[in-house]
C-alpha cells in the first residue's frame, strides 16, 4: 500500500494554470477509474473537488479539472486565483478493496 | 444538512486502547459506506479502514491491521473506530468520511477530526 507519488509543491500566479500529478500502479490509477482529488486548507477538514478521475461535484468551480493517462492523473486549476493557495491530495481505490492517498502537494499562489 | 461529527480522541501511553466515534446526520447513514482517514501533525492523508453500508466489507490499511476494527450501528446513526495496541506513530486527527453513493470514492463530507495522542 504504497502511496501515490505527487509533487511536493507547485506555484503558479494569479489567472494562470497548473497541473498537479499523481503517479500510481496498474494496481491503482491504473486499473480503475476511481481517482479523486481533495483540497484542503489549514487547520480544515479535507473537501472533495474531483471524482471518478474527471468528475466534479456539485458546487465545485468548474476552473477545477481531472484526467488520467495510465498510472498518471492530473489536476489542472485554470485561472488561478488566491483561495485556491491550499494542499491537494490525490486518492485511487486499489485492486485490494483498499484506498490509498498521494502524499499531498502544497499550491502557492504567488 | 449533512453532518459528521467525530469525538473520542485524546491522550494516550502507548499500548493503550482508544475508542472513536462518528455521530452521522443528515442522510440515510444506513445506504451509505464510510472510512476513517488519519492524518498526522504536518503530514499527509492516510486512509485506514472502510466498512460497507451493513457491515458486509471491512478493509484496514496494513498500518493498522490487527489492531484497530471499524464497525457501526445503523440504529445508531454512528461509526466506531476501536483502537488498541497504540502507538506514538498512530498520533494524529482522525477524520470519519462519506463514501459517495456510487462508486469508491471516499469523502464526499467529512468529520472535523478529532486528535488522537499517544504518548507516555
Amino acid at each position: 500500500q504504497s502511496a501515490l507519488t505527487q509533487p511536493a509543491s507547485v506555484s503558479g500566479s494569479p489567472g494562470q494554470s497548473i497541473t498537479i500529478s499523481c503517479t500510481g500502479t496498474s494496481s491503482d490509477v491504473g486499473f480503475y477509474n476511481y481517482v479523486s482529488w481533495y483540497q484542503q486548507h489549514p487547520g480544515k477538514a479535507p473537501k472533495l473537488i474531483i471524482y471518478d478521475v474527471s468528475n466534479r461535484p456539485s458546487g465545485v468551480s468548474n476552473r477545477f479539472s481531472g484526467s488520467k493517462s495510465g498510472n498518471t492523473a492530473s489536476l489542472t486549476i485554470s485561472r488561478l486565483q488566491t483561495e485556491d493557495e491550499a494542499d491537494y491530495y490525490c486518492s485511487s481505490y486499489t485492486t485490494n478493496n483498499t484506498r490509498v492517498f498521494g502524499g499531498g502537494t502544497k499550491l502557492t499562489v504567488l | 444538512e449533512v453532518q459528521l461529527v467525530e469525538s473520542g480522541g485524546g491522550l494516550i501511553q502507548p499500548g493503550g486502547s482508544l475508542r472513536l466515534s462518528c455521530a452521522a446526520s443528515g442522510f440515510t447513514f444506513s445506504t451509505y459506506s464510510m472510512n476513517w482517514v488519519r492524518q498526522a501533525p504536518g503530514k499527509g492523508l492516510e486512509w485506514i479502514s472502510y466498512i460497507s453500508s451493513r457491515s458486509s466489507a471491512i478493509y484496514y490499511a496494513d498500518s493498522v491491521k490487527g489492531r484497530f476494527t471499524i464497525s457501526r450501528d445503523n440504529a445508531k446513526n454512528s461509526l466506531y473506530l476501536q483502537m488498541n495496541s497504540l502507538r506514538a506513530e498512530d498520533t494524529a486527527v482522525y477524520y470519519c468520511a462519506r463514501d459517495l453513493i456510487a462508486g469508491a470514492t471516499t469523502g464526499d463530507y467529512w468529520g472535523q477530526g478529532t486528535l488522537v495522542v499517544v504518548s507516555a
